[in-house]
């Protein structure tokens, strides 16, 4: 148990649906993270809330849309999404964002596109 | 930019015997090094970081690591590997002045009875 809890852990829905995922952190951190992983690539920095602000977005297409409603909690909404977005989707906090805080991941929520 | 090399896709070795999963990193100050392990259908838990003080840093399950600056690496130690230390295993740097944490492609070790 890390502290960091996803929903659901698969999903799988069609281009045309719209879903949702979710991540709460029980253990007091301020900043959250959404990466995602693919087979045979490194894990790719999504979006980062720190304090609820959202600090950085790696060019992330429009289709996904993050949402911070308070420190503990993070979602990530799917929408029109394709194939090749079918990935482990990582959320992730630390204490803050300064380079010493460890990273707490979640166990992932597993995502199949068809 | 900050950066992290994982060499070996693949590490393979007996049980019983030492392991060494390797690092190396580029960043442009001082470096923040973490280990992470990744189980199947498990997400990345945490080994052990280096943020200053001494080379040598002791994580959980046993595993070390050493810093090494004049070789820019990180290398990830075991002295006695067990079958269950079988999992992914990530490099990761974190940069003054950077807001994310870079991580290495990952080196999959298989440890055999």
């Amino acid at each position: 148990e890390t502290g960091v809890t996803q929903t659901p852990r698969h999903l799988v829905m069609g281009m045309t649906n719209k879903k949702s995922l979710k991540c709460e952190q029980h253990l007091g951190h301020n900043a959250m993270y959404w990466y995602k992983q693919s087979a045979k690539k490194p894990l790719e920095l999504m979006f980062v809330y720190s304090l609820e602000e959202r600090v950085e977005n790696n060019s992330v297409p429009s289709r996904f849309s993050p949402e911070c409603p308070n420190s503990s909690h993070l979602f990530l909404h799917l929408h029109t999404l394709q194939p090749e977005d079918s990935a482990l989707y990582l959320c992730a906090s630390s204490q803050d964002q300064t380079p010493v805080d460890t990273i707490y991941f979640g166990e992932g929520s597993w995502l199949t596109v068809v | 930019a900050q950066s992290v090399a994982q060499p070996e896709d693949q590490v393979n070795v007996a049980e019983g015997n030492p392991l060494t999963v390797k690092c190396t990193y580029s960043v442009s100050g001082n470096p923040y090094l973490f280990w992470y392990v990744q189980y199947p259908n498990r997400g990345l838990q945490f080994l052990l970081k280096y943020i200053t003080g001494d080379n040598l840093v002791k994580g959980s399950y046993g595993f070390e690591a050493e810093f090494n600056k004049s070789q820019t690496s990180f290398h990830l130690k075991k002295p006695s590997a067990l079958v269950s230390d079988s999992a992914l295993y990530f490099c990761a740097v974190r940069d003054l002045g950077r807001d994310d944490m870079r991580f290495g492609a990952g080196t999959r070790l298989t440890v055999k009875p």
